[in-house]
C-alpha cells in the first residue's frame, strides 16, 4: 500500500507570495497517477491538478504540478486570497487496485 | 454537465448498516471512460476513498475496509450505492460520490456530500 505524505502540515503565506506544497509518495508513483485538489472549509474539493502537471478545466494558470517517482510540488505561483485552503495529493495503484490520498497541507494568511 | 447527488440516511446505530445512493443527472453511468467512487471525510480529518465500480461493474475497495464496504449499481435508475457494515462511531463522516477517471487518475466531478452519524 503506496503511503502520501504530504508536508508542510501548515504553510503560512501572504497574498503574492509563492507557495510550495510537496507530495512525497511511499514507492514510485506513475506521473498519470498523481492528482491535486483544493478544498475549502465546508466545501467539496476540487480537482486542480491530473497526470502530475495537466491543469483541470477552468484552473488559473497561476497552479502548476511537478515531479515524478516518489516527489511530487503543487506551486500556486502569487498567492489569491482565494488559494488559501487545504491541497490534498492523490494517487493510485493498479494492482493492488487501491487510490489514496495524502494527509493534506493547509495554506493559511499570514 | 454531469452532476451527482448523495441521498440516504443520515443517522445511523452503531453495528447497522450504513446505505447510500449516489443518482447521476446529466451523464450515463455506463460511459466506458469512468468509474465511480465513494469517498469519505471524517469530521476534521482528511479524505479516504472507500472504493470504485467500473463501467462494467467490477468492483475494488480499500483493503482495509473490504470485509465491510460494498458498491453496486443500477444501471436503469443511473446510479451507484454503498453499503457499509457492522458500522461504529469511526464511520461517522461526510460521504461524497464522484466520477473517476480510467486512463487517467481523478476524481471529478464530486457529489455536495452528506453526512453520516453513527449514534445510538
Amino acid at each position: 500500500e503506496i503511503v502520501l505524505t504530504q508536508s508542510p502540515g501548515t504553510l503560512s503565506l501572504s497574498p503574492g507570495e509563492r507557495a510550495t506544497l510537496s507530495c512525497r509518495a511511499s514507492q514510485s508513483v506513475s506521473n498519470s497517477y498523481l492528482a491535486w485538489y483544493q478544498q475549502k472549509p465546508g466545501q467539496t474539493p476540487r480537482l486542480l491538478i491530473y497526470g502530475a502537471s495537466s491543469r483541470a478545466t477552468g484552473i488559473p494558470d497561476r497552479f502548476s504540478g511537478s515531479g515524478s517517482g516518489t516527489d511530487f510540488t503543487l506551486t500556486i505561483s502569487r498567492l489569491e486570497p482565494e488559494d488559501f485552503a487545504i491541497y490534498y495529493c492523490q494517487q493510485r495503484t493498479n494492482w493492488p487496485p487501491e487510490r489514496a490520498f495524502g494527509q493534506g497541507t493547509k495554506l493559511e494568511i499570514k | 454537465q454531469l452532476q451527482l447527488q448523495e441521498s440516504g440516511s443520515g443517522l445511523v446505530k452503531p453495528s447497522q448498516t450504513l446505505s447510500l445512493t449516489c443518482t447521476l443527472s446529466g451523464g450515463s453511468i455506463s460511459h466506458g471512460g469512468y468509474s465511480w467512487a465513494w469517498i469519505r471525510q471524517s469530521p476534521g480529518k482528511g479524505l479516504e476513498w472507500l472504493g470504485s465500480i467500473t463501467h462494467t461493474g467490477n468492483t475494488y475497495y480499500k483493503s482495509s475496509l473490504k470485509s465491510r464496504v460494498s458498491i453496486s449499481v443500477d444501471w436503469s435508475e443511473n446510479q451507484f450505492s454503498l453499503t457499509v457494515t457492522s458500522v461504529t462511531g469511526a464511520d461517522t463522516a461526510v460521504y461524497y460520490c464522484a466520477r473517476e477517471g480510467v486512463v487517467e487518475n481523478w476524481f471529478d466531478p464530486w457529489g455536495p456530500g452528506i453526512s453520516v452519524t453513527v449514534s445510538s
